[in-house]
């Protein structure tokens, strides 16, 4: 079935550093690429998103690439702060859907004052 | 305004049981989801509602589960002889056709199989 594959599981950085996240998808019909934050014990959270006609999108610190050719999409963020710990979600659309996401398994920030 | 909400929060269950869990979508969101998070893990697809249209199974476990969206607003999940591997949060999220894609998840119930 279709997939989505997201490293690293799990990822430690020091406060003011840059954090990458990347992500795998199988469907090559996939067109929109989102990220969601998870706070513990909270719910998912949209904190960027890009569609498959730009290659690039930046909202303040973070920023999403995607690279449709090798079927790999990445979230970056600079300047980290404490509050950036949280798990983040990779998701692409099952077969260029309206709706229907695949999730990635998440990665688990954790940034050290 | 009010987002998606989840009732009931927390569910406690004996094996075997039955259990019905609400889903509340933003008001005039035509699509609806439930997925499944189980501790520490990723978000599992289960089920997927469209406006009139036949819904998306696809992720179903098995056929103790099943849901239902009455009158295109509120949905209920239902887990009928539950049993101990279904222990997990239960997250439901709404979309609507003018934000495409975008979901909207709710607090979630978190369900406990003794």
């Amino acid at each position: 079935g279709e997939n989505v594959e997201q490293h690293p599981s799990t990822l430690s950085v020091q406060e003011g550093d840059s954090a990458v996240i990347k992500c795998t998808y199988s469907d090559s019909a996939s067109n929109y690429f989102p990220w969601y934050k998870q706070e513990l014990g909270k719910r998912p959270q949209l904190i960027i998103d890009i569609r498959s006609n730009v290659g690039e999108k930046k909202d303040q610190r973070i920023a999403v690439t995607l690279n449709k050719t090798a079927k790999h999409f990445s979230l970056h963020i600079t300047e980290t702060q404490p509050e950036d710990s949280a798990v983040y979600f990779c998701a692409s659309n099952y077969g260029g859907s309206q709706g229907n996401l695949i999730f990635g398994k998440g990665t688990k920030l954790s940034v050290k004052p | 305004g009010a987002g998606v909400s989840q009732s009931p929060s927390n569910k406690v269950t004996e094996k075997g049981k039955d259990v019905e869990l609400r889903c509340d979508p933003i008001s005039g969101h035509t699509a609806l989801y439930w997925y499944r998070q189980s501790l520490g893990q990723g978000l599992e697809f289960l089920i997927y509602f469209q406006g009139n249209s036949a819904p998306d199974k696809s992720g179903l476990p098995s056929d103790r589960f099943s849901a239902e969206r009455t009158g295109g607003s509120v949905s209920t999940l239902t887990i009928q002889r539950t049993q101990q591997e279904d222990s997990a949060v239960y997250l439901c999220a709404s979309s609507s056709d003018r934000t495409r894609n975008e979901q909207f998840f709710g607090p979630g119930t978190r369900l406990t199989v003794l």
